[in-house]
């Protein structure tokens, strides 16, 4: 059980296109889902919380503009990436917890490798 | 905001060695989470300590949780070549804080 999908596991694309990234739960229902960013051999960043039928919460530094994050059910998370730059390359990893509250473990999805060109 | 200290960064040992993990917090913290990612994979929840002086042992690996909840510790006994990855602690909360995370290589 607590399984988080989440695809593409690779994407290659050109400066200025705009990337989409989908984070699922497959068998349990989340009402908080979180983004992060993480950079070959560094820890896990957290971008910003998301948070199912209302606006996401964004970590200090990160654009919200640049990373838009939609949690329109219980079971789907996105996160676009707008207008994506050679700088905006990197490893990209959702998670999710199967109880609601704080102190809860994270399952994580696979991870989004995204190169820009 | 809370940052949970993780050392060392690297550390290569030859098989059958004992390799262990430290973080450590200036301040108290509620509980600390460990996480193993492998090469390539994404990280995976190992444990979670709540208790002042917490010990859990999952076979070959032993979690420790100080005294003063301040810090914690990840021993592997008799490494494996499946043991490598990298090794994350997290303090949990409305959203995970994570270490720096300790790169474990392992020579046969």
């Amino acid at each position: 059980g607590a399984v988080v999908s989440q695809h593409p596991s690779w994407v290659i694309c050109k400066s200025g296109t705009s990337v989409k990234i989908e984070c699922r739960s497959l068998d349990f229902q989340a009402t908080t889902m979180f983004w992060y960013r993480q950079f070959p051999k560094q820890s896990l960043m957290l971008m910003a919380t998301s948070n199912e039928g209302s606006k996401a919460t964004y970590e200090q530094g990160v654009e919200k503009d640049k990373f838009l994050i939609n949690h329109a059910s219980l079971t789907l998370s996105t996160l676009t990436v707008t207008s994506a730059h050679p700088e905006d390359s990197s490893f990209y990893i959702c998670s999710a917890s199967v109880r609601q509250g704080s102190n809860q473990p994270q399952h994580f999805g696979d991870g989004t490798r995204l190169s820009i060109l | 905001g809370q940052q949970v200290m993780q050392i060392p960064q690297y550390q290569h040992v030859q098989e059958g060695e004992d390799f262990t993990t430290y973080c450590n917090s200036s301040t108290t913290l509620s509980n600390i989470q460990w996480y193993k990612q492998r090469p390539g994979g994404h990280p995976v929840f190992l444990i979670q300590l709540v208790k002042s002086g917490e010990v859990e042992k999952q076979k070959r690996l032993t979690f420790q949780f100080g005294e003063a909840k301040k810090n914690s510790s990840l021993h592997i006994t008799a490494t494996q070549t499946t043991d490598v990855g990298t090794y994350f602690c997290a303090e949990g909360g409305n959203k995970l804080v994570f270490g720096a995370g300790t790169i474990l290589r392992v020579k046969s």
